[in-house]
C-alpha cells in the first residue's frame, strides 16, 4: 500500500508555530480529504483535523489544516509540552480502494 | 460514553490463524463503517481493512488481502479480524476504529479502541 510522504521529525520551543507537510498523489490528496492524528505510542490515535481543515470539538483551535492540490499541512501554534507525540496524515485512496497513511512524523518540544 | 473494546489477541506461529474482535458501546454501531488499523513495532500506522455499516462493502490493504477477513455482528455490536496465514510481519498492535460520518465520502476515523497485541513467532 502506498504511503504519504511526511517528514520523520520536526521540532519546536515552547510558544513556536510548527508545521507539518503531507505529501500525495491525484489518487488520494488530490481528490479526497485529508485527515490528521495525534497518536502517543501504545494509545488510542486521536483525530484531530478532519476534511482537510475541520477540528473535531475539543480540539484546540491552535491545530490547523490545509490542502493545496496533492499536499496538505497541519499547523501547530502556541506549541506546548503536551503536543509531543507522532502525527499522521491519511486519506482515502480511490485507485487503491483503501486509506493510506503517511509514515508518520515525530514532533518534539524543546 | 462512545467506545471501542478490542480483544482476541495472542501469540500465534506463522502460518497460524488468530479472530479479533471490537465491540462498540455508547453509539448507534450498526449507522458506522469501522475499520481495523495496525502499528507494527517501531513502524507507524497502518489501514488494514475496513467494512461498511451494513457490511456490504468490504476493503483490505494488499498486504493482507486473500488472508485476512473483516466481518461484523450488528445484533452484537461487534466487529470482528479473522486472520489466517498469518506472518512475522503481521506482529502489531491492532485498533478498531469508527467512521467518524454515517454516509458520504471517507472523512477519518473519529473513535478508536486501545488496541490487541498480535504476535507472530515460533
Amino acid at each position: 500500500q502506498s504511503m504519504l510522504t511526511q517528514p520523520p521529525s520536526a521540532s519546536g520551543t515552547p510558544g513556536q508555530r510548527v508545521t507539518i507537510s503531507c505529501s500525495g498523489s491525484s489518487s488520494n490528496i488530490g481528490s479526497h480529504a485529508v485527515n490528521w492524528y495525534q497518536h502517543l505510542p501504545g494509545t488510542a490515535p486521536k483525530l484531530l483535523i478532519y476534511d482537510n481543515d475541520q477540528r473535531p470539538s475539543g480540539v484546540p483551535d491552535r491545530f490547523s489544516g490545509s490542502k493545496s492540490g496533492t499536499s496538505a499541512s497541519l499547523a501547530i501554534s502556541g506549541l506546548q509540552s503536551e503536543d509531543e507525540a507522532d502525527y499522521y496524515c491519511a486519506a482515502w485512496d480511490g485507485s487503491l480502494n483503501g486509506v493510506v497513511f503517511g509514515g508518520g512524523t515525530k514532533l518534539t518540544v524543546l | 460514553e462512545v467506545q471501542l473494546l478490542e480483544s482476541g489477541g495472542g501469540l500465534v506461529q506463522p502460518g497460524g490463524s488468530l479472530r479479533l474482535s471490537c465491540a462498540g458501546s455508547g453509539f448507534t454501531f450498526s449507522n458506522y463503517g469501522m475499520s481495523w488499523v495496525r502499528q507494527a513495532p517501531g513502524k507507524g500506522l497502518e489501514w488494514v481493512s475496513g467494512i461498511g455499516s451494513g457490511g456490504a462493502r468490504i476493503d483490505y490493504a494488499d498486504s493482507v488481502r486473500g488472508r485476512f477477513t473483516i466481518s461484523r455482528d450488528n445484533s452484537k455490536n461487534t466487529l470482528y479480524l479473522q486472520m489466517n496465514s498469518l506472518r512475522a510481519e503481521d506482529t502489531a498492535l491492532y485498533f478498531c476504529a469508527r467512521r467518524r460520518t454515517m454516509s458520504g465520502g471517507f472523512s477519518g476515523m473519529d473513535v478508536w479502541g486501545q488496541g490487541t497485541t498480535v504476535t507472530v513467532s515460533s
